[in-house]
């Protein structure tokens, strides 16, 4: 089965922080991707991967940045936190080959 | 707690009964669907997918039917239980060089006892 884990599950950062939060694919897939969650706004796509050292943005990628240094880790920073990036943030990957994504199980992030 | 079930649409259904979530998606050109099911406190979890050279997909238990002319997705649960209690949201593949998937909001479906 594929593994997707995230380094926390809740996180309570101050405004202003910078935060990093870490994810960790065990598929040897090339492709991860940081979403971040809200109610009724569904997942939206924040950064993407395709390969090592490679990123593109996503829909709403102001605020974050991303570093992606082993094929195996996806790592979404949070520069300056601020009290509107409190959420859920979801990581996932998925192979060149196929369409589906594999989720982590995701880090409640609060920011006060 | 959680939060992702709040303000979304809601399925209540028997246990044991059958349940229909359905989705409408936007691009005509996407060539792939995919069905996921989140419970309370979890990630994603990928349930069935379908390509759009399709019209019906059957899993254990589920079945997904595919509806291109008017751009609709339908997740069928037989004997639903208490277990499928979980947000369902659909995901719809772009397509093109990045293969980017766009995410519907989700419907809560509440299996009763």
């Amino acid at each position: 089965d594929v593994k997707v884990t995230q380094s926390s599950r809740y996180l309570v950062k101050r405004t202003g922080e910078k935060v990093f939060l870490e994810c960790v694919q065990d598929m040897d897939h090339e492709n991860m991707f940081w979403y971040r969650q809200d109610p009724g706004l569904g997942l939206r796509l924040i950064y993407f991967s395709y390969d090592v050292k490679m990123k593109e943005k996503g829909d709403i990628p102001e605020g974050y940045s991303v570093s992606r240094e082993k094929k195996e880790r996806f790592s979404l920073i949070l520069e300056s936190a601020s009290t509107n990036q409190t959420s859920m943030y979801l990581c996932a990957s998925r192979s060149g080959q196929y369409y589906e994504q594999y989720f982590g199980p995701g880090t409640r992030l609060t920011v006060t | 707690g959680e939060s992702v079930g709040l303000h979304l649409p809601t399925l209540s259904v028997q246990e044991g009964d059958n349940s229909i979530i359905n989705c409408a998606y936007s691009n005509s050109a996407s060539d792939y669907f995919i069905w996921y099911k989140q419970e309370s406190g979890k990630g994603p979890q990928f349930i069935i997918d379908i390509r759009s050279n399709m019209d019906k997909r059957q899993g254990q238990r589920v079945t997904v039917l595919l509806n291109k002319t008017v751009k609709h997705l339908s997740l069928q649960i037989a004997a639903t239980q208490p277990g499928d209690s979980a947000v369902y949201f659909c995901a719809e593949n772009y397509g093109g060089a990045t293969n980017k998937l766009i995410f519907g909001t989700g419907t809560l479906l509440a299996v009763q006892p």
